[in-house]
């Protein structure tokens, strides 16, 4: 059984279009949160949600909303979408005081053209 | 062969040699650390963690060393096998009042195993 799972695994879209990307996790985790990787790999939080509230929010430009339907699920909407939104977005989530770390998703590869 | 992970590096080891990534991290309040490691096309997967009030914590291969007068953290991978490649990430975490977690990563170091 997947712990964390997102759907699609690929998006490819043009630019302007709106598109989302949806994350579920059957661990019964508090915590859900969203993170970009960049083509060098690198990791930076964007979103995190504790009971379905938001409780971070970097800065990331008001075209990507988060929602959280329910503890169990965390989408990603991101509107007028541009090149620069092409990389690989993970979701997780994590239990209490993070014993054992965030449990990440396989992954949404999203391509821009 | 040693690494420091400021950037997206390349430690090459041969098969059977030990590996060590180190990582330096920037805030002085995080209390807790992990290793991760991601393989090409996938999520990071948690390695072993370490929480600030320990130095040393060992796992199946893998140990983890937390240095907080210098703000560093390194992981030492014994006997390295070719599935010990990917990229591995150090994490630190401060939590947050109210509750959830910001783990903030470094970026990266690619290990290579060689035959």
């Amino acid at each position: 059984d997947t712990a964390v799972s997102q759907t699609p695994k690929y998006l490819v879209t043009q630019m302007g279009n709106d598109k989302s990307i949806k994350c579920e996790q059957n661990l019964g985790h508090d915590t859900m949160y969203w993170y970009k990787q960049d083509s060098k790999k690198f990791l930076k939080i964007m979103f995190s949600y504790n009971n379905k509230e938001l409780i971070i929010n970097e800065t990331v430009p008001n075209r990507f909303s988060p929602k959280s339907p329910d503890k169990a699920h965390l989408n990603l909407h991101i509107n007028s979408l541009e090149l620069g939104d092409s990389a690989v977005y993970f979701c997780a989530s994590s239990q209490g005081r993070l014993a054992g770390g965030l449990n990440f998703g396989p992954g949404t590869r999203l391509t821009v053209t | 062969g040693e690494s420091v992970g400021l950037h997206l590096p390349t430690l090459s080891v041969q098969e059977g040699d030990n590996s060590i990534i180190n990582c330096a991290y920037s805030n002085s309040a995080s209390d807790y650390f992990i290793w991760y490691k991601q393989e090409s096309g996938k999520g990071p997967q948690f390695i072993i963690d370490i929480r600030s009030n320990m130095d040393k914590r060992q796992g199946q291969r893998v140990t983890v060393l937390l240095n907080k007068t210098v703000k560093h953290l390194s992981l030492q991978i014994a006997a390295t096998q070719p599935g010990d490649s990917a990229v591995y990430f150090c994490a630190e975490n401060k939590g947050l009042t109210g509750g959830g977690n910001k783990l903030t990563f470094g970026t990266g170091t690619q290990l290579k195993v060689e035959l």
